[in-house]
């Protein structure tokens, strides 16, 4: 267990509204990644951290917002969600210092927009 | 490029081998790596491939072609709980850390 959390793991909310996942971390890994998973699509990065305030952007960005303020913490925001961002967002952490690739994925978020 | 490819959907009988196939371009290229996804879970690291040749381990192997933009998964004396999707990555970008999947092979398996 790499000691990472997502919240909410649920979220039913409707068009146009903000919404905000949180990915937390308890062992001071420096990357951190944000994807979505959609059937037929496989798992798209969104965004991803390689330190604190330091983030970029992945294949499907547009829409989203991403903020690490913390090592601990990395926020996934929707300024005004979509139909279409409707999801499983997974967060992930990259444990080995030289393998970047080597990832420990959260339990999932599964968001709905109606 | 970014572009990994693999095939959507295989089937295989309980016991038997079977061999996952992920191509992808080769431009940028440094190390690929292997998931296994159960339905409804999250995915799970399996293997990593940085040097040409096959990696095994236990049941499982993987294999890397560097110059042919080519790596294999290899699932032996295959059990139903390998039913799963299996997903290929790449690290691309000016750091190597963005990491990149494939949109994974689901294999099921027959007794």
């Amino acid at each position: 267990d790499a000691g990472i959390t997502q919240s909410p793991r649920h979220k039913v909310t409707e068009t146009g509204t903000p919404v905000t996942l949180r990915c937390h971390q308890t062992e001071n890994h420096r990357y951190m990644y944000w994807y979505r998973q959609d059937p037929g699509h496989g798992l798209r990065l969104i965004h991803y951290s390689y330190g604190v305030k330091d983030t970029d952007k992945g294949e499907v960005s547009d829409g989203y917002s991403v903020s690490r303020s913390k090592t601990e913490d990395f926020l996934l925001t929707l300024e005004s969600a979509t139909s279409s961002q409707t999801s499983v967002y997974f967060c992930a952490i990259s444990v080995d210092r030289t393998n970047t690739g080597e990832l420990f994925f959260g339990e999932g978020s599964r968001l709905t927009v109606l | 490029g970014q572009n990994i490819d693999q095939p959507t959907e295989m089937t295989a009988t309980e016991g038997a081998i079977v061999q996952i196939n992920c191509t992808y371009q080769t431009s940028g290229f440094n190390g690929l790596f292997w998931y296994q996804q159960h339905a409804g879970e999250a995915p799970t690291f399996l293997s990593y491939n940085v040097l040409d040749g096959l990696e095994e381990k236990g049941r499982f192997s993987s294999f890397l072609s560097r110059s042919k933009g080519y790596s294999y998964l290899l699932l032996k004396e295959l059990q139903m709980k390998d039913s799963a999707s299996y997903l290929c990555a790449g690290p691309f970008g000016n750091r190597d850390d963005k990491i990149i999947f494939g949109k994974g092979t689901r294999l099921h398996i027959l007794p």
